[in-house]
């Protein structure tokens, strides 16, 4: 996805492990988002940021905590891994302005075993 | 709360035909909705914006209309090809706020048969 990466793709841990996953983007936008996908609930979003340290909670945010030191990058991390947190997670970018779609990167799968 | 309801999770059309999907919402009142593409392993990909003062879009075979009154948006895809195979999501925009955050719905699996 042109702008957006995410890293890594896949990643299997443990219970109770720490885990980061990383959004990085080109495109110099204010917003950015992390969405976790699963089957029967569609995307839910957990954080979003709108500029450097400036972050927020969304509808799904517990065990998760976010940072955006620069604005190219917005770190997502797990802090104690659990089984109910394995899902895809979606990282998004947007314009400041209305009106504008999300760009969205190729996601992380992520299995907590 | 808030709840957006996609009409059913799979849709299977026949080649040629006019796909139509529906989103309905509640408790809700969006300036804008959205609808994204998503193809299995992929991330969602922004296809059609509609805002609260139009009932129609249109972009190439793609058509979305947006009843403010009813809740609701209809997707449609004209000429259905197999390559219009994939999830549907739609996403509702308050475009307000500190930060502009769509809600999605769950999605309409669509596939079309040759």
């Amino acid at each position: 996805d042109a702008g957006i990466t995410q890293s890594p793709r896949h990643k299997v841990t443990e219970t109770g492990t720490p885990v980061t996953l990383r959004c990085h983007q080109t495109e110099n936008h204010r917003y950015m988002y992390w969405y976790r996908q699963d089957p029967g609930h569609g995307l839910r979003l957990i954080h979003y940021s709108y500029g450097v340290k400036d972050t927020d909670k969304g509808e799904v945010s517990d065990g998760y905590s976010v940072s955006r030191s620069k604005t190219e990058d917005f770190l997502l991390t797990l802090e104690s891994a659990t089984s109910s947190q394995t899902s895809v997670y979606f990282c998004a970018i947007s314009e400041a302005m209305a009106g504008y779609g999300y760009t969205f990167g190729s996601g992380t799968r992520l299995t907590v075993v | 709360s808030q709840k957006i309801e996609q009409n059913s999770e799979a849709l299977n059309i026949q080649e040629g035909k006019t796909a139509t999907l529906t989103c309905n919402y509640t408790n809700y009142s969006p300036a804008y909705l959205q609808w994204y593409r998503q193809d299995p392993g992929r991330g969602p990909v922004f296809l059609l914006l509609i805002r609260e003062n139009e009932k129609e879009k249109r972009k190439e075979r793609l058509k979305v209309t947006f009843d403010t009154t009813l809740k609701q948006s209809l997707f449609h895809i004209t000429a259905s090809q197999p390559a219009d195979s994939a999830t549907y999501l739609c996403a509702l925009d308050p475009a307000s706020g500190s930060a502009r955050q769509l809600t999605f719905g769950s999605g309409t699996q669509l596939t079309v048969l040759p």
